[in-house]
C-alpha cells in the first residue's frame, strides 16, 4: 500500500465553484500534513500546512485532516482560473516528505 | 540571484553516457533533496543530504550517485544513463529541525531539469 495515495483527475470545474481534493495516507503516526501547488513547468511550492487533525484557512483555501479516517483534503472556495495548477498532498515521515501523485486541476471560465 | 537554481534546464543524451544535473541553493539550508517526476508516478525521491558531506538514500536510487562537499551544491550524476532515466528532475531545499516549524517541513524546489535519454 502506497504511503499517500491521491486521485490524478484531472478534475474539471467552473470558475467560482468550490473545489475538493482529498488523499488518504496509510500510517496513523504522521503528524504533519502539507499540500503543494505546481504550476505547468514549474516546482512546487508549498501552499498549506497542518499539524495534526483539524482545519487551517489561508484566504480561499481551507486544509482539513482527518486522522480517525486518515483523510487529507483541500477545499478551495470562489475557484479561478490561475487557481488550474496541479496539487500535491504530502506527509512528513522522519527528515523527509512524502508526496501524493498529484491532482491535476483545470478551472474553466 | 537569489534561491535555487538548476543547470541545466533541458539535456538530451544518449544511453551509457554519464550526466551531472547541477544544484546550487543561496540559503544555507542543510538539508538538500533530489527528486524526479514522471506521469503516474509522481515525485520520487532519488538522495537526499542533511548536511555537507551527510547523503542517504530515497526511494529509487539505483544509477545514480549524489556528493556534497559545500552545503550550497548537491550535484546529482546519472552514470550510465538509461531510457528509463528520462524524466524531469527536481532538486529542493529546506532548512533543519523538527516538530511544528513550518520552515521544517516546507521544501523549496528549484525550477527543474528535462532529461531525455535516447
Amino acid at each position: 500500500q502506497k504511503e499517500v495515495e491521491q486521485d490524478p483527475g484531472p478534475l474539471s470545474v467552473p470558475e467560482g465553484a468550490i473545489v475538493s481534493l482529498n488523499c488518504t495516507y496509510s500510517n496513523s503516526a504522521f503528524q504533519y500534513f502539507m499540500w503543494y501547488r505546481q504550476y505547468s513547468r514549474k516546482g512546487p511550492e508549498l501552499l498549506m500546512y497542518t499539524y495534526s487533525s483539524g482545519n487551517k484557512e489561508d484566504g480561499r483555501f481551507t486544509a482539513q485532516v482527518d486522522k480517525s479516517s486518515k483523510y487529507i483534503s483541500l477545499f478551495i472556495r470562489d475557484s479561478q482560473p490561475s487557481d488550474s495548477a496541479t496539487y500535491l498532498c504530502a506527509v512528513r515521515r522522519d527528515d523527509k516528505i512524502i508526496f501524493g501523485k498529484g491532482t491535476r486541476l483545470h478551472i474553466l471560465p | 540571484d537569489a534561491g535555487i537554481t538548476q543547470s541545466p534546464r533541458y539535456k538530451i543524451t544518449e544511453t551509457g553516457r554519464q550526466v551531472t544535473l547541477m544544484c546550487h541553493q543561496t540559503w544555507s539550508h542543510s538539508y538538500m533533496f533530489w527528486y524526479r517526476q514522471d506521469l503516474g508516478h509522481g515525485l520520487r525521491l532519488i538522495y537526499y543530504s542533511a548536511a555537507a558531506d551527510i547523503t542517504d538514500k530515497g526511494e529509487v536510487p539505483d544509477g545514480y550517485v549524489v556528493s556534497r562537499s559545500k552545503t550550497e551544491n548537491f550535484p546529482l550524476t546519472l552514470e550510465s544513463a538509461t531510457r528509463s532515466q528520462t524524466s524531469v528532475y527536481f532538486c529542493a531545499s529546506s532548512e533543519s529541525g523538527s516538530g511544528g516549524r513550518t520552515a521544517y517541513n516546507e521544501q523549496f524546489f528549484g525550477p527543474g531539469t528535462r532529461l531525455t535519454v535516447l
